[in-house]
């Protein structure tokens, strides 16, 4: 049963363009959302996240919204560059269980020049 | 060190024999976690170390799989009798706190374990 969901395997946008991620989640009771950033043969590093309590947090470029009556939280990067190219994986977590963190199964961005 | 440190880097075994898999966290994080990503899939949580409390093993997928935390420090996987389907990059993170999530894990470089 995956509880985060990422429909898209990959995605690939323009250089300058917005790159838009989506991930959907099925238990309520997560209250805490990351996104991670993985380069081949790296770990993941830790991108951005958001509490339950906020539906927005910007950091530069990268910019994560939640909606939580859908369930749904995006990752949006303005403007894309090259370097960008990555495989990203957002995660959530429940008060009930907060060291423990559900991936979800990557989206694999490509930024074209 | 400044990372958290895997080793080996890679490991290719034959199906039925037994392997190791070492992780040096972080100086000072007390929580240490093991995932693991198949390929096509997401990163799949195994087990979870905190302080000099009983280790979350929820996430073990037979008793094949087992692991230990020496001195609250480095941890050592270990998949016995492998079979094809242990076939995944093993990550191993740490994180300074309990909650930590907060401030999000360190994740190592993982160990790419191939059965043959």
């Amino acid at each position: 049963d995956q509880q985060v969901k990422q429909n898209s395997p990959s995605l690939s946008v323009q250089e300058g363009r917005i790159s838009i991620l989506n991930c959907d989640y099925t238990n309520s009771m997560f209250d805490y959302f990351l996104w991670y950033k993985k380069y081949p043969a790296e770990g993941p590093t830790f991108l951005i996240s958001i509490s339950s309590i906020k539906d927005k947090n910007e950091d530069g470029r990268f910019t994560v919204f939640l909606n939580k009556s859908a369930k749904h939280l995006s990752l949006h990067i303005v403007p894309s560059q090259p370097g960008d190219s990555a495989v990203y994986f957002c995660a959530a977590s429940a008060p009930y269980n907060t060291d423990k963190l559900i991936f979800g199964t990557g989206t694999r961005l490509q930024v074209f020049p | 060190g400044a990372g958290v440190s895997q080793s080996p880097s890679n490991k290719v075994t034959e199906k039925g024999k037994d392997v190791e898999l070492r992780c040096d966290p972080i100086s000072g994080h007390t929580a240490l976690y093991w995932y693991r990503q198949s390929l096509g899939q997401g990163l799949e949580f195994l087990i979870y170390f905190q302080g000099n409390s009983a280790p979350d093993k929820s996430g073990l997928p037979s008793d094949r799989f087992s692991a230990e935390r020496t001195g609250g420090s480095v941890s050592t996987l270990t998949i016995q009798r492998t079979q094809q389907e242990d076939s995944a990059v093993y990550l191993c993170a740490s994180s300074y706190q309990q909650g930590s999530t907060l401030f999000g894990y360190t994740f190592g470089s993982g160990t790419r374990l191939t059965v043959v």
